[in-house]
């Protein structure tokens, strides 16, 4: 059975720092990673998706990667900004169930201290 | 860009009632819309998977007579929590796969079900 675990829990940086959420996943034989915000009682913004054969994204300010063979993904934020504050969510599907079954971590909470 | 809407929003009930929670795609087909549950400080879980004009797949554990799922048309499915109890209160998520585009999936603001 596929585990998403995302590190840290809990983080808190100062405005304008640069920052990295991980991801890490038990099954490698994913179909692609989606990297969500989601602000507190609100539902999920899609960020990034890289798909397997990928290795990289980038949105504005924002970079993820997946080493799929290590079973890692990263977010990575560029000058953070009080409004970057949320939950941060990253999510696989596995290829043989297609994309069909997102497996989520548990989030990284993220606040951004002007 | 594709939206999708849930209704309501938040809802407070008494332990016994059934609760019907609607989920649209306001700009596009969804042939498969998929419902999950997130507890406090938790990660979402899919609760079911459904499909337009069949029966819903539920994931183990979830109850498929307690959790009615409905899709009548590539636009809505519907979640009824029946006979709702205090563990039933949760945020309940849904998600729609756009038709043309295939895989992603696009999802709801959330509902926030409280059971007294």
């Amino acid at each position: 059975k596929q585990e998403v675990t995302q590190i840290p829990a809990a983080l808190s940086v100062p405005e304008g720092e640069n920052l990295v959420l991980n991801c890490s996943f038990t099954d490698s034989a994913i179909y692609n990673l989606q990297w969500f915000r989601q602000d507190p009682g609100k539902g999920l913004t899609s960020l990034l998706l890289i798909q397997s054969s990928q290795r990289e994204q980038t949105s504005g300010r924002l970079n993820a990667s997946l080493d799929k063979s290590s079973g890692r993904s990263t977010l990575y934020i560029a000058a953070s900004q009080p409004g970057d504050s949320a939950t941060y969510l990253c999510a696989v599907s596995l290829h043989q169930t297609g994309a069909n079954n997102l497996f989520f971590g548990t989030g990284t909470r993220l606040t951004v201290i002007p | 860009g594709a939206v999708v809407s849930q209704h309501p929003s938040r809802v407070i009930c008494k332990s016994g009632t059934s609760v019907k929670i609607e989920c649209r795609s306001l700009d596009f087909q969804a042939t498969t819309m998929f419902w999950y549950r997130q507890f406090p400080k938790k990660s979402l879980m899919l609760m079911a998977t459904s499909n337009e004009g069949s029966k819903a797949t539920y994931e183990q554990g979830v109850e498929k007579d307690k959790f009615l799922i409905n899709h009548a048309s590539l636009t809505l499915s519907t979640l009824t929590v029946t006979s709702a109890h205090p563990e039933d209160s949760s945020f309940y998520i849904c998600s729609a796969r756009d038709r043309k585009t295939g895989e992603t999936q696009y999802f709801g603001p959330g509902t926030r079900l409280l059971v007294l």
